[in-house]
């Protein structure tokens, strides 16, 4: 059975760093594609990053280039989102969710971020 | 950036009725890389169908997807109260993938 699991959410204050991870079981973990897919407070689902199986590519959504770093760890079968310099606006329930392309195949069920003061 | 267009914003419809929701996007989507999801609150959202007309594992044929270029449908056949969701649209053919708004759809 696949499951996607994220954690490392939680409070932070804005311009402050967070680290979210996503432990991945079930599937191949270095033949997909991963992303993270984020949700703000009744808002819609908004894409954020994928990276190729290999790591060797990364693509973000312009509002977190530079702030946010995608990688992986295909030893440990885990997804890692690093966030900096944290806006009140990346306030959301982030999920990592995986394809063989980029389709979202799977999801997890998310960990939310909330960023303030 | 592609931008996606979901319509209408909700549909209220009854048990055994027909759902019919449509996304259209600001340019053509390459090979009809046109996602569709389920999302119901708390859960993880789930891929309904793939390719604009490729049914998931496990989706109930009660769901099929057509369309292509930049116009896109969802229909839902016999539409049962455990349907009730937000439905969103994703483009996965170009940098940044998008999603549309999503149409709430209300099945009572």
């Amino acid at each position: 059975e696949v499951q996607l699991v994220e954690s490392g959410g939680g409070l932070v204050q804005p311009g402050g760093p967070l680290r979210l991870s996503c432990a991945a079981s079930g599937f191949t973990f270095r033949s997909y594609w991963m992303n993270w897919v984020r949700q703000a407070p009744g808002k819609g689902l908004q894409w954020v990053a994928i990276i190729k199986g290999d790591g060797s590519q990364k693509l973000y959504v312009d509002s977190v280039e530079g702030r946010f770093t995608i990688s992986r760890d295909n030893a440990r079968n885990s997804l890692y989102l690093q966030m900096d310099s944290l806006r009140a606006e990346d306030t959301a329930v982030y999920f990592c969710s995986g394809g063989i392309g980029w389709t979202a195949l799977f999801w997890g069920q998310g960990t939310l971020v909330s960023v303030s003061p | 950036e592609i931008v996606l267009t979901q319509s209408p914003g909700t549909l209220s419809l009854s048990p055994g009725e027909r759902a019919t929701l449509s996304c259209t996007a600001s340019q053509t989507i390459t090979n009809n890389y046109l996602a569709w999801y389920q999302h119901k609150p708390g859960q993880a959202p789930r891929l309904l169908i793939d390719s604009a007309s490729d049914r998931a594992t496990g989706i109930p044929d009660r769901f099929s997807g057509s369309g292509s270029g930049t116009d896109f449908t969802l229909t839902i056949s016999r539409l049962d109260p455990e349907d009730s969701a937000v439905y969103y649209c994703q483009q996965c053919a170009h940098s940044p993938l998008t999603f549309g708004q999503g149409t709430k759809v209300e099945v009572k």
